[in-house]
């Protein structure tokens, strides 16, 4: 079992609608982030948490210490948010690893 | 853009043979992390250099190696190179010493390995 586990794998949407992306791990952590690359490759981090909630215009982040749980919601979803979003974790034994989430694709059609 | 600047884009070789990454991180940015993501594994952790020092090593192969000079930027070494290894390689940076914090990532370099 995949110590951070990301849901769904793949994600269509129509423009404006509401989606979240979950992401469960099993190791306790420092840090969570979230990251978003779009085709042809580029990574962008988009937050970084270790607790609570945090917002960046139409994204929200949250975290739950110990459900060991995070989401990234995206509100009035547009086709340019089509990406892959990625999960992954700061291991609270030793800060300086990041574990990866395999991604969730995700299209939103106009 | 996020300040890091990897070269080059893309590399075709041959199995084999050596090759050079290069990893310029943001201006103040002391952290430099390499990672390496394939179609089979993901992304994945390779190493960390923090101001010229070796500070965490992840799933590097004994065949790969990094340094980090004093101007800061780093060089990723991937010799006796595979099928297996051709992947996109990223580095990011960060001000500090750990994953606990905000990272700048570049575009990446995408090896090719024929």
């Amino acid at each position: 079992k995949n110590e951070v586990e990301q849901s769904p794998q793949n994600l269509t949407a129509q423009e404006e609608e509401f989606i979240t992306i979950n992401c469960s791990y099993s190791v306790g952590i420092s840090a969570l982030h979230w990251l978003q690359q779009h085709p042809g490759g580029g990574i962008v981090s988009l937050f970084m948490l270790s607790s609570g909630k945090k917002k960046h215009g139409r994204l929200i982040a949250t975290i739950n210490i110990q459900e060991k749980h995070s989401s990234l919601h995206i509100t009035a979803s547009h086709p340019r948010d089509s990406a892959v979003y990625i999960c992954a974790v700061s291991l609270r034994r030793n800060t300086d690893k990041l574990i990866f989430g395999t991604g969730t694709r995700l299209q939103v059609f106009p | 853009d996020s300040g890091v600047t990897q070269t080059p884009k893309h590399l075709i070789t041959a199995t084999g043979q050596r090759v050079t990454l290069r990893c310029s991180p943001r201006s103040g940015d002391l952290s430099v992390y390499w990672y390496q993501q394939s179609l089979d594994q993901g992304l994945q952790f390779l190493i960390q250099y923090y101001n010229g020092e070796e500070r965490a090593k992840g799933n590097i192969l004994e065949r790969f190696s990094a340094q980090q000079f004093p101007d800061l930027h780093s060089e990723l070494n991937l010799s006796s190179l595979e099928l297996g290894d051709s992947a996109l390689y990223f580095c990011a940076s960060s001000v500090g010493g750990t994953h606990s914090e905000k990272l700048f990532f570049g575009s990446g370099t995408q090896l090719s390995v024929l």
